[in-house]
C-alpha cells in the first residue's frame, strides 16, 4: 500500500519560534495533499488543501499567514507554523492523494507540536 | 457543504460480539465516498471500509460491513466477531467536492 511518513513525530518548541512539518509521499507521486489538526479526543479538521504548484487552500478560521503550506513538489508538503504560540500546540496529520480522480487518501503518522 | 455526525461518543461490545456504530451524514455532492476510519492509540489513521454513493450494494471488508442507507443519508459500521484489537477510534467521513470531511467519532471499547 501507500505510505506517507511524517517528519517530526513530536517536536517541541518555545513560543515565538517557527516549526516546519514535513510530508513525503514514499512510493507514489501525490497531485494533492491536505493537513488536518486533531485536538485531544477530538475528530481530524482539515486545515487546507494544497495542490503541487499551486497555492494551499484554506479553510475557513485558519490563518494562511500562521500555517504556511508549501507543496513544492510531487511527493513533499511542508506545514510551517510561523511564531507558534501554546494555542497552537496539537497533532498535526498530512494526507496524501495519488491524482485528482483517485477516492484513496493516504495518512501519515501525525506529528505532536507542542509549544512552551 | 459536507458535514458528518457521529452520535454515539463512546460505545462498548464484549468480545466475540457485533456492534454497530451510528453515522449520518449531509452534502449537496451527487457524487460523493463515505469511509470509515480506525484510529489506533498509535494515531495513525487506518482506512477500514469505503463506499461509493452510486453504489447500492454495502461494501464489506472481512468482519466490517456497512449498511447504507443512501435516502436516510444514513452510513452505519457493523463490527462482527469483535476482537481486542478492534478497540479505537472510529471515524466516519465523507469525501464530496474534495476533501474528506470527519465526524467527532466514537470511541469503542472491547471487554474480554
Amino acid at each position: 500500500g501507500a505510505v506517507v511518513s511524517q517528519h517530526p513525530s513530536r517536536v517541541i518548541c518555545k513560543s515565538g519560534t517557527s516549526v516546519k512539518i514535513e510530508c513525503r509521499s514514499l512510493d507514489f507521486q501525490a497531485t494533492t495533499m491536505f493537513w488536518y489538526r486533531q485536538f485531544p479526543k477530538k475528530s481530524l479538521m482539515l486545515m487546507a488543501t494544497s495542490n503541487e504548484g499551486s497555492k494551499a487552500t484554506y479553510e475557513q478560521g485558519v490563518e494562511k499567514d500562521k500555517f504556511l503550506i508549501n507543496h513544492a513538489s510531487l511527493t513533499l508538503s511542508t506545514l510551517t507554523v510561523t511564531s507558534a504560540h501554546p494555542e497552537d500546540s496539537s497533532f498535526y496529520i498530512c494526507s496524501a492523494r495519488r491524482s485528482l480522480v483517485s477516492n484513496e487518501q493516504f495518512f501519515g503518522p501525525g506529528t505532536r507540536l507542542t509549544v512552551l | 457543504a459536507q458535514t458528518v455526525t457521529q452520535s454515539q461518543p463512546e460505545m462498548s461490545v464484549q468480545e466475540a460480539e457485533t456492534v454497530t456504530l451510528s453515522c449520518t451524514y449531509d452534502t449537496s455532492e451527487s457524487d460523493y465516498y463515505l469511509f470509515w476510519y480506525k484510529q489506533p492509540p498509535s494515531r495513525q489513521m487506518i482506512l477500514v471500509i469505503r463506499q461509493e454513493a452510486y453504489k447500492q450494494q454495502n461494501a464489506t471488508e472481512n468482519r466490517f460491513s456497512v449498511n447504507f442507507q443512501k435516502a436516510a443519508k444514513s452510513f452505519s459500521l457493523k463490527i462482527s466477531d469483535s476482537q481486542l484489537g478492534d478497540a479505537a477510534m472510529y471515524f466516519c467521513a465523507s469525501r464530496g467536492d474534495d476533501k474528506i470531511i470527519f465526524g467527532k467519532g466514537t470511541r469503542l471499547h472491547i471487554l474480554p
